[in-house]
């Protein structure tokens, strides 16, 4: 059974940087599929983030593209997202989720998500 | 961009709901509902249109074409209220949300 684990600072001041990871479990992230990150502010709906590859290859939504940096680490099964000059806006759950791609495109995995709450 | 409708929804057990997502422009097959619970993350019901994921009940089934798809749950269970959202590729609906009535 694939797991994924997301980890990182809940709380962060406005104009820092959001980091966070996502640790796989029961799969490689070397596998045919795309890794990504989608939050959703509390009470709100889901928005997709980005996804990136094994390879390397990365996807973001055009609203956080440039502030948006994904990373992929292959020898730790793991991947990362880095947010920079967070605003109150940013505050959401952010979940990890793998993305099924090939003869269809859904997220069949996700993490439990973790809360990151930017203060003013 | 994906609009679902009712952005509500109030029924009781054992009755038959729709909700509908309508695309902006004419899509692929490759739409997927998900059902979420409060304080869980979202879990995929069906993808490409009509394909139900492996262990979901019968009673959730996806159909659509073209700027049109739904996914109705047929004889509505307790644990079937929450919200429902679709999917195609980076785009999320705003949700529905079943409710008791």
């Amino acid at each position: 059974q694939v797991q994924l684990q997301e980890s990182g600072p809940g709380l962060l001041k406005a104009s820092e940087t959001l980091s966070l990871t996502c640790a796989v479990s029961g799969d490689s992230i070397k596998t045919n599929y795309y890794w990504c990150w989608i939050r959703q502010p509390p009470g709100k709906g889901l928005e997709w983030i980005g996804s990136i590859y094994h390879s390397g290859k990365t996807y973001s939504h055009a609203s956080v593209k440039s502030r948006v940096t994904l990373s992929v680490d292959t020898s730790n099964n793991q991947f990362s997202l880095k947010l920079t000059s967070v605003t109150a806006a940013d505050t959401a759950f952010y979940y990890c989720a793998r993305l099924v791609e090939v003869g269809a495109n859904h997220f069949d995995f996700w993490g439990r998500g973790t809360l990151v709450t930017v203060s003013s | 961009q994906m609009t679902q409708s009712p952005s509500t929804l109030s029924a009781s057990v054992g009755d038959r709901v729709t909700i509908t997502c309508r695309a902006s422009q004419s899509i692929s097959t490759w739409l997927a509902w998900y059902q979420q619970k409060p304080g869980k993350a979202p879990k995929v019901l069906i993808y490409k249109t009509s394909t139900l994921e492996s262990g979901v009940p019968s009673r959730f089934s996806g159909s659509g074409s073209g700027t049109e798809f739904t996914l109705t749950i047929s004889n509505l269970q307790p644990d079937d209220f929450a919200t429902y959202y679709c999917q195609q590729f980076g785009t999320f609906g705003q949700g529905t949300k079943v409710e008791i009535k």
